[in-house]
């Protein structure tokens, strides 16, 4: 079975710090994805990135990087210089893979609440 | 317009009603789903429908019933809910082949 562990249930920060959000994941599979999701208050999950397991370099956008670890099986989330319209619950989430007509079934964390204060 | 959406945003019932959940979708995906977030538990898959088929149903009440009329257009039909099926449901959809989900805004449903 899959699952996915967000330990971090809250975390609070001033603005301009940076903050990493941590995500440990368990599976059987060999091929699978990883997500990580934003929710604001509107309520709507935002895809931010997707990683499979064969890629393990780390990618950064913007002020956001990840760190995708095999050996360790996570695949932390970091915010460099946070803001305040970074507050949301953030996701992580993996999906198995079953080949080129599956579907997106998806295993979420818990998820991180971030609030980042002016 | 926002690519996936939902209907309507806020939601209270008794537990004798009947209504349903609007999802539609404008990106031309063929994979609509249903989750359920309810409140300290992480998001819960209901159903998933690839090609308007239904393909998956986790274990999921019969007063809960999804309808797939088009690619475009997914709903869920409630009856006779129980209080503790007050959470917020999220509609997405996705392109087969580990495409990522893109979600509604959900539908804040109030069992009373």
């Amino acid at each position: 079975a899959q699952k996915v562990t967000q330990a971090q249930t809250e975390i609070s920060v001033v603005e301009k710090e940076d903050v990493t959000l941590d995500c440990v994941y368990e599976t059987r599979d060999t091929t699978y994805y990883l997500f990580w999701y934003k929710q604001p208050p509107s309520g709507e999950l935002v895809f931010l990135i997707r990683r499979n397991s064969f890629d393990e370099q780390n990618e950064i956008s913007g002020r956001y990087s990840w760190n995708f670890q095999k050996s360790t099986s996570s695949f932390n989330f970091t915010i460099t210089a946070s803001q305040v319209v970074d507050s949301a619950v953030y996701f992580c989430a993996l999906s198995e893979f079953a080949g080129g007509t599956s579907y997106g079934k998806l295993t979420f964390g818990q998820g991180t609440i971030l609030t980042v204060h002016p | 317009e926002t690519g996936v959406t939902q209907t309507p945003r806020h939601l209270v019932m008794g537990m004798t009603n009947k209504k349903s959940l609007k999802c539609e979708q404008h990106l031309g995906h063929n994979a609509m789903y249903w989750y359920k977030q309810s409140a300290k538990k992480p998001l819960e898959l209901m159903f998933v429908y690839s090609l308007e088929e239904r393909v998956e149903n986790n274990s999921v009440p019969s007063r809960f019933s999804p309808e797939c009329p088009n690619s475009s257009h997914l709903f869920l039909h409630l009856h006779t809910l129980q209080p503790e099926d007050s959470a917020l449901y999220l509609c997405a959809s996705s392109q087969t082949g580990i495409s990522p989900l893109h979600f509604g805004n959900g539908t804040r449903l109030t069992v009373t």
